[in-house]
């Protein structure tokens, strides 16, 4: 299947400083991908839905201000958490779709990331 | 209404058993329902994936049972292993975004 590769695996920051997530598609192109993030035994929720050329659309009760989105490539997505605090300490996990091989099908995840925040 | 409803919440079974992971949904617009394996740290990898289309489909040891009069499916893992051990996700999805269960916790013991 098609690879998205996340990076880094695991960070851990100061509070108020900010970080940087990379989500790529090694093997494909993809014009949209997803974020999640993921609490400890819970589900994984939608964070936004980060669109090659133009702005991320985020879900309801996601601040864009905080959670800053780049999709510069058709290959690369960047999630920049700002001003981090410890409330933002969770599991991120990017996703993407290779819309070429199959179109409104099979969602790819990365490895994801996790952040703490002291 | 986007909620996916996954049950149970984690589940035992012995080696060789077939533990058996049900979901229910009530968007009638959602087409495409894939099943997710997580294992800790990790991210969630792909399963297998059913479209409404069918009603069954078998991939390997898994089979997903699709009803959907009843707006159900589950996940049926045959001759299960120690290695299935993990929590798994059920999802649907309409358009480009999925919609996640809750998850399901499973250990299989020796």
């Amino acid at each position: 299947g098609a690879v998205v590769s996340q990076h880094p695996s695991w960070v851990i920051c100061k509070s108020g400083t900010s970080v940087k997530i990379e989500c790529r598609s090694l093997d494909f192109q993809a014009t949209t991908m997803f974020w999640y993030r993921q609490f400890p035994k819970q589900s994984l929720m939608l964070m936004a839905t980060s669109n090659e050329g133009s702005k991320a659309t985020y879900e309801q009760g996601v601040e864009k201000d905080k959670f800053l989105i780049n999709h510069a490539s058709l290959t690369l997505s960047t999630l920049t958490v700002t001003s981090a605090h410890p409330e933002d300490s969770s599991f991120y996990i990017c996703s993407a779709r290779d819309q070429s091989r199959d179109p409104g099908g099979k969602l790819f995840f990365g490895s994801g990331t996790q952040l703490s925040v002291l | 209404q986007q909620q996916v409803k996954q049950s149970p919440q984690s589940l035992i079974v012995q080696k060789g058993g077939i533990p058996i992971i049900n979901c229910a949904y009530e968007n009638t617009a959602f087409d495409y329902f894939p099943w997710y394996q997580q294992f800790p740290g990790k991210g969630p990898a792909l399963l297998i994936a059913i479209r409404p289309d069918v009603s069954e489909k078998k991939e390997g040891r898994f089979t997903i049972s699709f009803n959907k009069s009843a707006k159900q499916f589950s996940l049926h893992i045959m001759d299960s292993q120690p290695g299935d051990s993990a929590t798994y996700f059920c999802a649907a999805s309409g358009n480009e975004k999925l919609t996640f269960g809750t998850g399901t916790r499973l250990t299989i013991i020796p």
